[in-house]
């Protein structure tokens, strides 16, 4: 079955420092790929998606991720946190031939001030 | 403005006693779902609908029923909710289907939440 791994948890760090969550995904087609976030009481938004191209996409908030094939990871990273970067972040994976989404677990981030 | 919009935002009900959750897009999404979020799960597809009246089964569908009777509107049925469906539901919608040819790569929007307790 297919499935989507966040391996981090929980994250806390301070202001100004660099960021890089981990995602892994098991489905060996095509796939479509996201990142979501969640502010606290609030709905999903999205950061950035990758299809195809470059496999290097810049998303809102100068967040960024890396689609690694050969690892089937696609890992979401910022430079320097900022405090609002506090929330949840989801990725997500969407399969060609299954027409649905699988979520993973969800990273909560911490951002001290 | 585009959007999809949830109701009730809040609800708190007794087992056994039907409840509908009503999500509706007005950006002519062909392709809706709903989902429950619980700690450490994640987001879990309950029901996902590919157009009207063509609906199926995610991967918690136990205890669920939806309807695609209008493009827009995509309603959640519990017919006879019980306690472990206390959960924060999202309904979320996109142009097309993943796969589904042009603009199926566009992202989902989601709906505010409805955070459902069942006693």
């Amino acid at each position: 079955a297919q499935s989507v791994s966040q391996h981090n948890h929980h994250v806390i760090l301070s202001e100004a420092a660099s960021l890089e969550l981990g995602c892994n995904y098991s489905y060996g087609g095509t796939v479509n790929l996201f990142w979501y976030v969640q502010y606290p009481g609030q709905h999903l938004q999205l950061l950035l998606k990758y299809f195809s191209g470059d496999p290097l996409v810049k998303g809102i908030k100068g967040f960024e991720a890396e689609f690694i094939k050969s690892k089937f990871s696609f890992n979401l990273r910022k430079p320097s946190v900022q405090w609002s970067d506090t929330a949840e972040y989801f990725c997500a994976v969407a399969t060609s031939g299954t027409y649905k989404y699988i979520f993973g677990t969800g990273t909560r981030l911490k951002v001290l001030a | 403005e585009a959007q999809v919009t949830q109701n009730p935002r809040y609800l708190i009900t007794v087992t056994g006693k039907k409840l509908t959750v009503t999500c509706s897009q007005n950006m002519n999404h062909e392709y809706m779902s709903w989902y429950r979020q619980d700690p450490g799960l994640g987001l879990r597809q309950i029901y996902y609908s590919m157009n009207v009246e063509v609906t199926d089964k995610g991967d918690v569908p136990e205890g669920y029923k939806v309807s695609r009777k209008e493009k827009r509107n995509f309603p959640l049925i519990l017919e006879s909710p019980s306690p472990n469906q206390t959960s924060l539901y999202f309904c979320a919608s996109s142009p097309r289907a993943p796969g589904q040819g042009t603009y199926s790569n566009q992202p989902q929007h989601f709906g505010d939440g409805t955070r459902l307790s069942i006693l």
